[in-house]
Protein backbone atom coordinates (compact mmCIF):
# COMPACT_ATOMS: atom_id res chain seq x y z
CA UNK A 1 0.00 0.00 0.00
CA UNK A 2 1.44 3.73 -0.90
CA UNK A 3 2.16 5.57 1.63
CA UNK A 4 1.28 9.40 1.79
CA UNK A 5 2.77 11.34 -1.00
CA UNK A 6 2.75 14.78 -1.27
CA UNK A 7 4.18 17.56 -3.90
CA UNK A 8 6.30 19.25 -4.65
CA UNK A 9 8.73 18.06 -2.39
CA UNK A 10 10.89 21.29 -3.01
CA UNK A 11 9.99 24.79 -3.74
CA UNK A 12 11.21 28.38 -3.69
CA UNK A 13 9.09 31.42 -4.02
CA UNK A 14 9.55 34.73 -3.68
CA UNK A 15 7.32 37.69 -1.68
CA UNK A 16 4.09 38.22 -2.77
CA UNK A 17 3.53 35.25 -5.24
CA UNK A 18 1.12 32.19 -4.03
CA UNK A 19 1.94 28.45 -3.87
CA UNK A 20 -0.73 25.37 -3.77
CA UNK A 21 0.49 22.09 -2.62
CA UNK A 22 -0.96 18.69 -2.90
CA UNK A 23 -1.11 15.90 -0.66
CA UNK A 24 -2.55 12.23 -1.85
CA UNK A 25 -3.68 10.38 1.01
CA UNK A 26 -3.24 6.92 1.62
CA UNK A 27 -6.03 4.46 -0.19
CA UNK A 28 -9.23 4.42 1.68
CA UNK A 29 -8.37 7.12 4.01
CA UNK A 30 -10.61 9.36 4.21
CA UNK A 31 -9.15 12.24 7.06
CA UNK A 32 -6.48 14.89 5.24
CA UNK A 33 -4.65 17.10 7.68
CA UNK A 34 -1.77 19.85 7.06
CA UNK A 35 1.01 21.19 9.54
CA UNK A 36 3.52 23.78 9.39
CA UNK A 37 6.68 23.46 10.56
CA UNK A 38 9.33 25.88 11.66
CA UNK A 39 12.10 26.19 13.79
CA UNK A 40 10.62 28.88 16.10
CA UNK A 41 7.32 27.79 16.36
CA UNK A 42 7.38 24.21 16.20
CA UNK A 43 4.61 21.97 14.49
CA UNK A 44 1.33 23.78 14.87
CA UNK A 45 -2.03 22.69 12.93
CA UNK A 46 -3.23 24.49 9.81
CA UNK A 47 -6.79 22.41 8.74
CA UNK A 48 -8.44 18.97 9.35
CA UNK A 49 -10.49 17.94 6.48
CA UNK A 50 -13.10 15.21 5.95
CA UNK A 51 -14.94 14.06 3.27
CA UNK A 52 -14.42 17.46 1.32
CA UNK A 53 -15.35 19.04 4.80
CA UNK A 54 -13.34 21.52 6.85
CA UNK A 55 -14.13 20.20 10.13
CA UNK A 56 -11.10 22.04 12.01
CA UNK A 57 -8.66 25.50 11.34
CA UNK A 58 -5.65 26.39 13.44
CA UNK A 59 -4.65 30.40 14.18
CA UNK A 60 -3.29 31.01 11.09
CA UNK A 61 -4.29 34.17 8.59
CA UNK A 62 -7.08 33.94 5.79
CA UNK A 63 -3.96 33.75 3.52
CA UNK A 64 -3.57 29.97 4.12
CA UNK A 65 -6.85 28.05 2.75
CA UNK A 66 -7.50 24.73 1.77
CA UNK A 67 -9.65 22.35 -0.33
CA UNK A 68 -10.41 18.23 -0.19
CA UNK A 69 -11.60 16.25 -3.36
CA UNK A 70 -14.23 13.40 -3.70
CA UNK A 71 -10.89 11.16 -4.01
CA UNK A 72 -9.88 12.27 -0.47
CA UNK A 73 -6.81 14.28 -2.32
CA UNK A 74 -5.81 17.50 -0.43
CA UNK A 75 -4.46 20.72 -1.62
CA UNK A 76 -3.16 23.86 0.41
CA UNK A 77 -3.09 26.99 -0.98
CA UNK A 78 -0.95 30.24 0.30
CA UNK A 79 -1.65 33.68 -0.97
CA UNK A 80 0.68 36.81 -1.14
CA UNK A 81 3.23 34.62 0.52
CA UNK A 82 5.87 36.59 3.20
CA UNK A 83 9.12 35.02 4.33
CA UNK A 84 7.87 33.61 7.57
CA UNK A 85 6.01 31.20 5.63
CA UNK A 86 8.93 29.54 4.81
CA UNK A 87 8.47 26.32 6.35
CA UNK A 88 8.13 22.50 6.54
CA UNK A 89 4.36 21.69 5.34
CA UNK A 90 3.00 18.68 6.38
CA UNK A 91 0.14 16.57 5.51
CA UNK A 92 -1.22 13.21 7.20
CA UNK A 93 -4.06 11.21 6.46
CA UNK A 94 -6.17 8.74 8.62
CA UNK A 95 -9.38 6.56 7.85
CA UNK A 96 -11.55 8.26 9.81
CA UNK A 97 -11.96 11.56 11.31
CA UNK A 98 -10.40 12.56 14.77
CA UNK A 99 -8.36 10.13 16.90
CA UNK A 100 -7.65 7.41 14.49
CA UNK A 101 -3.41 6.63 13.91
CA UNK A 102 -2.56 9.66 11.96
CA UNK A 103 -0.10 8.89 8.76
CA UNK A 104 2.23 11.45 8.26
CA UNK A 105 3.63 12.48 4.47
CA UNK A 106 7.29 13.55 3.70
CA UNK A 107 6.74 16.90 3.62
CA UNK A 108 7.05 20.35 1.27
CA UNK A 109 9.63 21.98 2.15
CA UNK A 110 9.12 25.85 1.34
CA UNK A 111 11.79 28.82 0.85
CA UNK A 112 10.13 32.50 0.16
CA UNK A 113 12.91 34.98 -0.85
CA UNK B 1 3.29 28.42 28.93
CA UNK B 2 2.65 26.32 26.35
CA UNK B 3 -0.11 23.89 26.22
CA UNK B 4 2.07 21.19 26.10
CA UNK B 5 5.29 21.08 27.67
CA UNK B 6 8.24 18.17 27.01
CA UNK B 7 11.92 17.20 28.94
CA UNK B 8 14.14 17.01 28.90
CA UNK B 9 14.79 18.89 25.60
CA UNK B 10 17.89 17.45 24.77
CA UNK B 11 18.98 14.26 25.72
CA UNK B 12 22.14 12.20 25.19
CA UNK B 13 22.32 8.41 25.61
CA UNK B 14 25.03 5.79 25.35
CA UNK B 15 23.73 2.28 23.62
CA UNK B 16 22.06 -0.37 25.93
CA UNK B 17 20.23 2.38 28.10
CA UNK B 18 17.14 3.30 29.54
CA UNK B 19 15.57 6.17 28.15
CA UNK B 20 12.29 8.48 29.34
CA UNK B 21 10.71 11.13 27.34
CA UNK B 22 8.65 13.40 29.45
CA UNK B 23 4.85 15.04 28.71
CA UNK B 24 2.82 17.47 30.27
CA UNK B 25 -0.18 19.50 29.08
CA UNK B 26 -2.56 21.73 30.68
CA UNK B 27 -5.74 21.00 28.77
CA UNK B 28 -7.99 18.42 28.62
CA UNK B 29 -7.39 16.21 26.34
CA UNK B 30 -9.69 13.14 24.22
CA UNK B 31 -5.86 11.45 22.87
CA UNK B 32 -2.13 11.72 23.36
CA UNK B 33 -0.11 10.95 20.21
CA UNK B 34 3.84 10.53 20.52
CA UNK B 35 5.42 11.18 17.00
CA UNK B 36 9.39 9.99 16.09
CA UNK B 37 10.89 12.51 13.03
CA UNK B 38 14.33 11.68 11.94
CA UNK B 39 16.77 14.25 10.59
CA UNK B 40 14.96 15.08 6.48
CA UNK B 41 11.37 15.81 8.25
CA UNK B 42 9.61 12.29 8.16
CA UNK B 43 7.29 11.64 10.87
CA UNK B 44 6.09 8.34 12.04
CA UNK B 45 3.34 8.00 14.99
CA UNK B 46 4.85 5.54 17.24
CA UNK B 47 1.40 5.63 19.80
CA UNK B 48 -1.88 7.14 20.36
CA UNK B 49 -3.25 6.73 23.95
CA UNK B 50 -6.40 8.02 26.17
CA UNK B 51 -5.64 5.75 29.08
CA UNK B 52 -3.14 3.44 30.70
CA UNK B 53 -0.24 2.10 28.42
CA UNK B 54 0.63 1.12 25.22
CA UNK B 55 4.08 -1.48 24.24
CA UNK B 56 5.04 -1.98 20.89
CA UNK B 57 9.09 -3.84 20.54
CA UNK B 58 11.43 -1.31 22.69
CA UNK B 59 8.88 1.18 23.04
CA UNK B 60 6.31 1.91 26.49
CA UNK B 61 4.41 4.61 25.96
CA UNK B 62 2.50 5.67 29.77
CA UNK B 63 -0.37 8.04 29.94
CA UNK B 64 -1.65 9.32 34.10
CA UNK B 65 -5.17 11.61 33.06
CA UNK B 66 -5.64 12.89 36.55
CA UNK B 67 -1.76 14.34 36.59
CA UNK B 68 -1.90 14.99 32.94
CA UNK B 69 1.12 13.69 32.39
CA UNK B 70 2.64 10.82 29.72
CA UNK B 71 5.76 9.40 29.37
CA UNK B 72 7.52 7.83 26.41
CA UNK B 73 9.92 5.06 27.17
CA UNK B 74 12.51 3.29 25.51
CA UNK B 75 14.29 -0.21 26.96
CA UNK B 76 17.79 -0.99 25.51
CA UNK B 77 18.85 1.58 23.08
CA UNK B 78 20.38 1.76 19.82
CA UNK B 79 21.45 5.05 17.93
CA UNK B 80 18.88 4.10 15.05
CA UNK B 81 16.80 5.56 18.32
CA UNK B 82 18.11 8.95 17.66
CA UNK B 83 15.40 11.28 16.56
CA UNK B 84 13.07 14.24 18.10
CA UNK B 85 10.04 12.81 20.00
CA UNK B 86 6.96 14.75 19.74
CA UNK B 87 3.89 14.38 22.42
CA UNK B 88 1.20 15.76 20.83
CA UNK B 89 -2.80 16.31 22.18
CA UNK B 90 -6.01 16.41 21.10
CA UNK B 91 -7.82 19.15 22.63
CA UNK B 92 -10.96 17.86 24.31
CA UNK B 93 -12.66 21.77 24.20
CA UNK B 94 -11.24 22.77 20.16
CA UNK B 95 -10.22 19.73 19.13
CA UNK B 96 -7.28 20.52 17.68
CA UNK B 97 -3.96 18.67 17.92
CA UNK B 98 -1.74 20.75 20.01
CA UNK B 99 2.40 20.04 19.85
CA UNK B 100 4.87 19.68 22.43
CA UNK B 101 8.65 21.41 21.27
CA UNK B 102 9.99 17.97 21.23
CA UNK B 103 12.85 16.49 23.05
CA UNK B 104 15.92 15.81 20.50
CA UNK B 105 17.73 11.91 21.38
CA UNK B 106 20.83 11.22 20.02
CA UNK B 107 22.11 7.82 20.87
CA UNK B 108 26.36 6.95 20.96
CA UNK B 109 26.86 2.97 19.75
Amino acid sequence: KAGVTQTPRYLIKTRGQQVTLSCSPISGHRSVSWYQQTPGQGLQFLFEYFSETQRNKGNFPGRFSGRQFSNSRSEMNVSTLELGDSALYLCASSLMQVDNEQFFGPGTRLTVL
Amino acid sequence: KNEVEQSPQNLTAQEGEFITINCSYSVGISALHWLQQHPGGGIVSLFMLSSGKKKHGRLIATINIQEKHSSLHITASHPRDSAVYICAVRSYNTDKLIFGTGTRLQVFP
